[in-house]
């Protein structure tokens, strides 16, 4: 079975800090992603990458930055935290092909104070 | 971004069934698929469409028209643990992957 792990469960933090989320995959996956969460928005696609230190923007980049140094890794970079930033957040992977589905990791919740 | 669109929320009797329809932009479409997600859980993948016609996966089923940019899924004999958001998404050529904002199903005894 695909194990998609994030760092954390809960975080806070402050107005103005810097924040890494960091997502690790074990199934050699090329594809990884971050999404947000939001009651009655859904799931939106913040950044992707389709290889090592290859990123694409997603709908919502803004305030955000992505780091992908090794394939397993995918890093989401809060550069100065918000309150308006406060989320779910997902990370996924993906295999190649047009059939395979993502397979999330269980979730931050990020509380920016 | 692609606009993904489903109902917000649906109520449904236990065995009855319930259809939870989605549309999709076309341009660029390379494949849907459906997730259930449990309140305070991550997404699971259901199932994957890409050709027209239904796909059925015991008491789950999703079917697509690409020339409509629709696909619904249907729940056959629903079951209390069925209450979960269903989450629409289509993948595109550039292989990334959008979703729609979710159906909330409610089962009621």
């Amino acid at each position: 079975d695909v194990k998609v792990t994030q760092s954390s469960r809960y975080l806070v933090k402050r107005t103005g800090e810097k924040v890494f989320l960091e997502c690790v995959q074990d199934m050699d996956h090329e594809n990884m992603f971050w999404y947000r969460q939001d009651p009655g928005l859904g799931l939106r696609l913040i950044y992707f990458s389709y290889d090592v230190k290859m990123k694409e923007k997603g709908d919502i980049p803004e305030g955000y930055s992505v780091s992908r140094e090794k394939k397993e890794r995918f890093s989401l970079i809060l550069e100065s935290a918000s309150t308006n930033q406060t989320s779910m957040y997902l990370c996924a992977s993906r295999g190649l092909g047009s059939n395979s589905p993502l397979h999330f990791g269980n979730g931050t919740r990020l509380t920016v104070t | 971004g692609q606009n993904i669109d489903q109902p917000t929320e649906m109520t449904a009797t236990e065995g009855a069934i319930v259809q939870i329809n989605c549309t999709y932009q076309t341009s660029g479409f390379n494949g849907l698929f459906w997730y259930q997600q449990h309140a305070g859980e991550a997404p699971t993948f259901l199932s994957y469409n890409v050709l027209d016609g239904l796909e059925e996966k015991g008491r789950f089923s999703s079917f697509l028209s690409r020339s409509k940019g629709y696909s619904y899924l249907l729940l056959k004999e629903l079951q209390m643990k069925d209450s979960a958001s269903y989450l629409c998404a289509s993948s595109y050529n550039n292989n990334d992957m959008r979703f729609g904002a979710g159906t909330r199903l409610t089962v009621k005894p």
